[in-house]
């Protein structure tokens, strides 16, 4: 089956500077990556996804990268603030309704 | 924005007892599923429940694991003789038909059992 790796597991980054989440993944089958913000207390939203059929996906300051040769995706965060301050997790999926694989997270700290 | 409703928030339990996790997903989704969370580790899928079926199961989800649709609204978990390790945050999710990727997840139910 699928397996996803994430890294790193914890990230403090200055209030203001970029973040940097990085995956991989085994299944070349896989062709959907959502990325998921998971705050104390709450369950995993979705933040910004991205298809097998497209390289980079942008959503204000929050960008995916996708290298399928590589089987690897990334997210960015730039301009971090303090409210990025959460648990980050990547997934992969066989897309449509199929079930989604999960990294094992990351904790991101914003310094103020 | 719709929600998937989840409850209890928490729910404590004695080992051996029989727990029902409930979840109300988003009205027009076909598609639902159970995840567990252990603390401070990964999310793992258990179950995909479509058509009234079970679509997929993991392989945690044995036989004292069931689910359920008992109406048009709810959707159940069901877990019959509860385990120390059974202890987990469980997420409920659904989706809409077809191909689309929009998974939306509940807060989840603390399961603590002692």
């Amino acid at each position: 089956g699928e397996n996803v790796e994430q890294h790193p597991s914890t990230l403090s980054v200055q209030e203001g500077d970029s973040a940097v989440i990085k995956c991989t993944y085994s299944d070349s089958a896989s062709n959907y990556f959502p990325w998921y913000k998971q705050e104390l207390g709450k369950g995993p939203q979705l933040i910004i996804d991205i298809r097998s059929n497209v390289g980079e996906k942008k959503d204000q300051r929050i960008a995916v990268t996708l290298n399928k040769t590589a089987k690897h995706f990334s997210l960015h965060i730039t301009e971090t603030q303090p409210e990025d301050s959460a648990v980050y997790f990547c997934a992969a999926s066989m897309g449509g309704n199929e079930k989604l694989t999960f990294g094992t997270g990351t904790r991101l700290t914003i310094i103020p | 924005e719709p929600e998937v409703t989840q409850t209890p928030s928490h729910q404590v339990t004695q080992m051996g007892q029989e727990v029902i996790l409930r979840c109300v997903p988003i009205s027009n989704h076909l598609y639902f599923y159970w995840y567990r969370q252990i603390l401070g580790q990964k999310v793992e899928f258990l179950v995909s429940f479509y058509n009234n079926e079970i679509s997929e199961k993991s392989e945690i989800f044995d036989d004292q694991f069931s689910v359920e649709r008992p109406d048009g609204s709810n959707f159940t978990l069901k877990i019959r003789s509860t385990k120390l390790e059974d202890s987990a945050m469980y997420f409920c999710a659904s989706t809409p038909t077809g191909a689309n990727y929009g998974y939306t997840f509940g807060s989840g139910t603390r399961l603590t059992v002692v």
